[in-house]
């Protein structure tokens, strides 16, 4: 596609559901990574995907959160269980294979709220 | 591991007037520094980069960065504000090559006063 796509734009859930969040790359990019923006604490690395394998993991800040990437391409993140603190804007970005110096490009968010 | 220190969370500027946005870095290699810009309601799109290249970095909208090795910082200006540049401002830091490990700062709401 011509850019990052994130669905849904916005998701209201109530506490104890789960939700799945969904990131379409850039067509033939091959690293995509999750973030969460949370009020004053800035984008917090969640995952990253090389492929459809996760070298660095090292984010996900407990086990209710996973994800997964199929055919190189679409992304789902996963959230179990939601809590109230899990409310913030997850952010997904895809680099392409250049090599050095790999621009990450940003969709424009799914704002999670959890009542 | 790198990181990235903003430091205020918000900086009000008037219209016209010099902007500056700070960031230092804490890196054990080379980094590879950068700026990003979020509009409201958008996403993240890419000022400038710091590749070794050259110290200072021009990015667009007339921004511009200098890394500066000896303070470890690598702070975002501007001449002249205008209003359309009013944002949140992320500076972020990686040490490889391929950028896949990527940390990012609190970020820098700029409010430009007319």
């Amino acid at each position: 596609g011509a850019g990052v796509s994130q669905s849904p734009s916005n998701k209201v859930t109530e506490k104890g559901k789960d939700v799945e969040l969904r990131c379409d790359p850039i067509s033939g990019h091959t690293a995509l990574y999750w973030y969460r923006q949370s009020l004053g604490q800035g984008l917090e690395f969640l995952i990253y995907f090389q492929g459809n394998s996760a070298p660095d993991k090292s984010g996900l800040p407990s086990d209710r959160f996973s994800a997964e990437r199929t055919g190189g391409s679409v992304s789902t993140l996963t959230i179990q269980r939601t809590q109230q603190e899990d409310s913030a804007v997850y952010l997904c970005a895809s680099t392409g294979s250049g090599g050095f110096y790999n621009e990450q490009f940003f969709g424009p968010g799914t704002r999670l709220t959890v009542l | 591991a790198q990181s990235v220190t903003q430091l205020g969370s918000h900086v009000s500027v008037s219209e016209g007037a010099l902007v500056l946005l700070r960031c230092n870095y804490s890196s054990s290699v080379p980094p590879y520094l950068f700026w990003y810009v979020q509009y409201p309601n958008q996403g993240l799109q890419l000022l400038l980069k710091y590749t070794s290249a050259a110290t200072l970095v021009k990015g667009i909208n007339g921004f511009e960065a200098e890394f500066k090795k000896s303070e470890t910082s690598f702070h975002l200006t501007k001449p002249s504000a205008h209003m359309s540049d009013a944002a949140e401002y992320f500076c972020a830091v990686s040490a490889s090559y391929n950028n896949n490990d990527m940390r990012f700062g609190a970020g820098t709401r700029l409010t430009v006063k007319p």
